[in-house]
């Protein structure tokens, strides 16, 4: 299976903070990489799929880059509704696998 | 909008089986689009960690499964109902976890593949103990 592997496991941060988040794969996916956000005790929220397209309704300071093992989530201008954890996944191969998850705290 | 709703049994009893329905309203599981198809999947959480997926299926009966969990796992749809379930045996403490079923939009085209579990249901706790 991949292993995604995402860091750091968690950080503070304040509101109006630019934070960057990154995940790795175990060997290339191409661009085939999603991204969730899972407020506590929530379902987890697509975010990004296709490694840098928004899904709709999703705020745009959230974008994501990367290609082949390594990717970004990068949120401009945190907001209060942003703390969250937030998970990568590959959907090159199967099992789907998700990076074990980023935590984002208010500092 | 589409909506999903996870239904079954809170606690089974170690060595027995996890029974678990996911109810689809707004929407017909069997819709699929020119450009997109649909699958229907389930991902569980074990208690302070990660997701983990279990496995998908299209309205047809076509799945996939972690190989990890495949011993163990059964994803069926039933069109007629408008749900899917999922049944898991012989399950131990290490099954105990959050259990969300999803929904997966795929697309593809030329030169690109898009996937996303877009809607989830809200979850719903399963604890294995005797």
């Amino acid at each position: 299976a991949i292993r995604m592997t995402q860091s750091p496991s968690s950080f503070s941060a304040s509101a109006g903070d630019r934070v960057t988040i990154t995940c790795r794969a175990s060997r290339g996916i191409s661009n085939y990489l999603a991204w969730y956000q899972q407020k506590s005790g929530r379902a987890p929220k697509l975010l990004i799929y296709g490694a840098t397209t928004l899904q709709s309704g999703v705020p745009s300071r959230f974008s994501g880059s990367g290609s082949g093992t390594d990717f970004t989530l990068t949120i401009n201008y945190l907001q209060s509704e942003d703390f969250a954890t937030y998970y990568c996944q590959q959907y090159y191969d199967y099992p789907r696998t998700f990076g074990q998850g980023t935590k984002v705290e208010f500092k | 909008q589409v909506q999903l709703q996870e239904s079954g049994p809170g606690l089974v009893k170690p060595s027995g089986t996890l029974s678990l329905t996911c109810a689809v309203s707004g929407g017909s599981i069997s819709s699929s689009t020119i450009s997109s198809s649909y699958w229907w999947s389930w991902v569980r959480q074990p208690p302070g960690k990660g997701l983990e997926w279990i496995g998908e299926i299209y309205h047809s009966g076509s799945a996939n499964y972690n190989p990890s969990l495949e011993s163990r796992v059964t994803i069926s749809v039933d069109k007629s109902k408008n749900q899917f379930s999922l049944k898991l045996s012989s399950v131990t403490a290490a099954d105990t976890a959050v259990y969300y079923c999803t929904r997966v939009f795929m697309v593809a085209g030329g030169g690109y593949y898009y996937y996303g579990m877009d809607v989830w249901g809200q979850g719903t706790t399963v604890t294995v103990s005797s």
